[in-house]
């Protein structure tokens, strides 16, 4: 079964700075990768998915990510954050012949003014 | 809009009674989720359901039962059972069960013991 680690729990960051948020996945013959985005006391929203085709994949808020297959990540970036960027950051994955998505634990993102 | 409504936003429950969430979809969705999330750990599959009339446990069905009548709605209970059940629940639905569907989310329901 597949299985997904976000290594930071929490990262802070100064506004307008770059963040990298980090999520490594175990080894499938294919996966499927997801990013979402939850603000408080609400639901998730997705960012952005990876399903096949071009490794570097753009998602809304100005986020992206690159699946890189040798090393089992989907890391998500932003080359410039804003105080309204703060929320949990949870990756997702689901592998060939799985019938269900794997969360992560979560990296909150905090903003530093 | 289309999307999905969770009520109430909050809830609480007496010792040894039994609380059902709702959960109610508009996006003509064939499958629809339970998690359970608490702090520090992510989502936790409680339940889910790719079709009218037949569901699945997940990682933590136990002390929970789920029903699914009709393709909108998929009410979740927590029973006296689960002797833990102080937490935000999520509901989510997707196009269909594939695994490379996008799951969509409702805003959660606090659910707290008295």
């Amino acid at each position: 079964a597949q299985s997904v680690t976000q290594l930071d729990s929490q990262v802070p960051v100064f506004e307008e700075a770059p963040v990298e948020l980090r999520c490594n996945y175990s080894s499938s013959v294919s996966v499927y990768l997801f990013w979402y985005v939850q603000y408080p006391n609400q639901g998730l929203q997705l960012l952005l998915k990876y399903l096949s085709g071009s490794t570097l994949v753009k998602g809304i808020n100005g986020f992206e990510a690159e699946f890189n297959k040798s090393q089992t990540s989907f890391h998500l970036r932003k080359p410039s954050v804003h105080i309204s960027d703060t929320a949990e950051y949870f990756c997702a994955v689901s592998g060939s012949g799985d019938d269900k998505i794997i969360f992560g634990k979560g990296t909150r993102l905090h903003i530093l003014p | 809009d289309g999307g999905i409504t969770q009520s109430p936003k909050y809830l609480f429950r007496k010792e040894g009674q039994n609380v059902t969430l709702s959960c109610e979809q508009n996006l003509n969705h064939d499958a629809m989720y339970w998690y359970r999330q608490d702090p520090g750990q992510g989502l936790r599959l409680i339940y889910y359901s790719q079709i009218v009339n037949d569901f699945q446990k997940g990682d933590i069905a136990e002390g929970y039962s789920v029903s699914r009548e009709k393709k909108e709605s998929f009410p979740l209970t927590v029973t006296s059972a689960q002797k833990n059940p102080t937490a935000f629940y999520l509901c989510a639905s997707s196009i269909s069960g594939g695994n490379n569907q996008p799951q969509h989310f409702g805003d959660g329901t606090r659910l707290s013991i008295l």
